[in-house]
């Protein structure tokens, strides 16, 4: 099946600064998710972006399918943006989501 | 809007004991899905249904049994449970009408202790 590798792992910002967390995948894609999981537990879907470029306020997303990647790109980082942020993929069979194992953000004031 | 909804929040088990975790969700989607995360694993799917009436295995289904009693609900049964179920489980839907595979939706999740 797909495989899907996220980096990096871990990831230590001071507020303010930008970072950008890469997701590299296997195969051909028609499904791209980032999600949120803040320290609570709680997944939040951030962006369905299985090819080109979206943006939401401090984060945006952008994904090359030929390439086989996704980078997401958060700006301004806040004490808010911790947690874990995962990539998930679908290929084109239709198979359901596949998760990578996540990068681990710690935004520290 | 309750979107996706996963009873119990919390439970602890007894190996062996048997139980039941609910999910439903009111966004008239028409896949559901359970995932169960652990530390350094990512979530990996345990079973899914595609759509109502169906259900198909994921990565990790031994130990595991579902049941899609109707559009909106999804239910997981552990039959046995063994202390490797100890995790947290995660409730989804999506929408997914062909060509649009739509987005995942998911639930608070349920953490299980089995001792």
């Amino acid at each position: 099946g797909i495989q899907v590798e996220q980096s990096p792992p871990d990831l230590i910002l001071q507020e303010g600064a930008n970072s950008t967390l890469r997701c590299n995948f296997s195969d051909s894609v028609n499904n791209l998710q980032w999600f949120h999981q803040n320290p609570w537990g709680q997944l939040i879907n951030l962006f369905y972006i299985p090819s080109g470029t979206k943006q939401n306020g401090r984060l945006s997303a952008t994904t090359v399918a030929t390439e086989r990647y996704s980078l997401l790109y958060i700006s301004s980082s806040q004490t808010t943006d911790s947690g874990v942020y995962f990539c998930a993929v679908m290929d084109s069979g239709n198979t359901p989501l596949v998760f990578g194992k996540g990068t681990r953000l710690s935004v520290i004031a | 809007n309750a979107g996706v909804t996963q009873t119990p929040k919390f439970q602890v088990l007894k190996t062996g004991q048997s139980m039941t975790l609910q999910c439903a969700q009111d966004m008239n989607h028409n896949s559901m899905y359970w995932y169960r995360q652990d530390p350094g694993m990512g979530l990996r799917l345990i079973y899914y249904s595609a759509s109502e009436g169906t259900t198909d295995k994921g990565e990790v289904p031994n130990g595991y049994n579902v049941s899609r009693l109707n559009k909106r609900e999804f239910s997981l049964r552990l039959e046995s449970a063994a202390p490797s179920q100890t995790s947290v489980y995660f409730c989804a839907s999506s929408i997914r009408e062909p060509p649009n595979t739509g987005e995942l939706f998911f639930g608070e999740g349920s953490r299980l202790t089995v001792l």
